[in-house]
C-alpha cells in the first residue's frame, strides 16, 4: 500500500515563529501536493511539486513556501506563523491520470 | 483552468434509501473525475475515478457515479444509505493538459447524514 506521511498529527506554534511541514511518500510519485482544509471551505491547494526542486503555486500560497530536494519528501514552510494559519493541512501525492493518496493530516494551531 | 462545484453542502437520507450526492466540474481539457470520502477524524479515502473509459464508475461500499459530459456532471450515488455512509464527500477534478497538468481541485465538500 502507498504510504503517505506527514511528520506530526498536532503541532501548537506562536504567532511569528517559522514552521516546517513535513511530507513523505514511499511510491516514487512524481507529484506531490499540500492542501489546507477548513470547515465550509473544503480543500484549497496551497503549493505542488512535479518533481524534484519544481514548484508551482496553487491556489493560496501567500504566507508559505516548499521544498522538495528528495523525490519522496515535500515541505510546506511557514515562514512566519499567523492565526489565520490556523488549519488541517494534508499532504497528498500521485501518478497523474490516477488518485491521490493522503496523509493523515497535520493540524496546526497558531496562538 | 478548472473548477468544481459540490451543489449541497448538507444532504440527510434515511438508512436504506438511495443517495444522490452532486457536482459539477468546469475544465479546459479532458477531465479526470474523483470522489473521496472523510469519516470523522480520518484521513480522505478514495471511493472511486473516471479517468475516460467507462462513463459509468463503480466504486467501494456500493457507491457508484456518472460522467455525462453534456451535463458537466458526476454524481455519487448509492442505492441504499448505510449508517457507516455518514461523512463528508468531496468530488475533485483533475487536467489532463494545459498548465494545471495534475492539479486536484476539490469542490467544498457535502456532509451526509444517515438517520436510522
Amino acid at each position: 500500500d502507498v504510504k503517505v506521511t506527514q511528520s506530526s498529527r498536532y503541532l501548537v506554534k506562536r504567532t511569528g515563529e517559522k514552521v516546517f511541514l513535513e511530507c513523505v511518500q514511499d511510491m516514487d510519485h512524481e507529484n506531490m501536493f499540500w492542501y489546507r482544509q477548513d470547515p465550509g471551505l473544503g480543500l484549497r491547494l496551497i503549493y505542488f511539486s512535479y518533481d524534484v526542486k519544481m514548484k508551482e503555486k496553487g491556489d493560496i500560497p501567500e504566507g508559505y513556501s516548499v521544498s522538495r530536494e528528495k523525490k519522496e519528501r515535500f515541505s510546506l514552510i511557514l515562514e512566519s506563523a499567523s492565526t489565520n494559519q490556523t488549519s488541517m493541512y494534508l499532504c497528498a501525492s500521485r501518478d497523474p491520470g490516477r488518485g491521490a493518496f493522503f496523509g493523515q493530516g497535520t493540524r496546526l494551531t497558531v496562538v | 483552468a478548472q473548477s468544481v462545484t459540490q451543489l449541497d453542502s448538507h444532504v440527510s437520507v434515511s438508512e436504506g434509501t438511495p443517495v444522490l450526492l452532486r457536482c459539477n466540474y468546469s475544465s479546459s481539457y479532458s477531465p479526470s473525475l474523483f470522489w473521496y470520502v472523510q469519516h470523522p477524524n480520518k484521513g480522505l479515502q478514495l471511493l472511486l475515478k473516471y479517468t475516460s473509459a467507462a462513463t459509468l464508475v463503480k466504486g467501494i461500499n456500493g457507491f457508484e457515479a456518472e460522467f455525462k459530459k453534456s451535463e458537466t456532471s458526476f454524481h455519487l450515488t448509492k442505492p441504499s444509505a448505510h449508517m457507516s455512509d455518514a461523512a463528508e464527500y468531496f468530488c475533485v477534478v483533475s487536467n489532463a493538459g494545459g498548465s494545471s497538468y495534475g492539479k486536484l481541485t476539490f469542490g467544498q465538500g457535502t456532509i451526509l447524514t444517515v438517520h436510522p
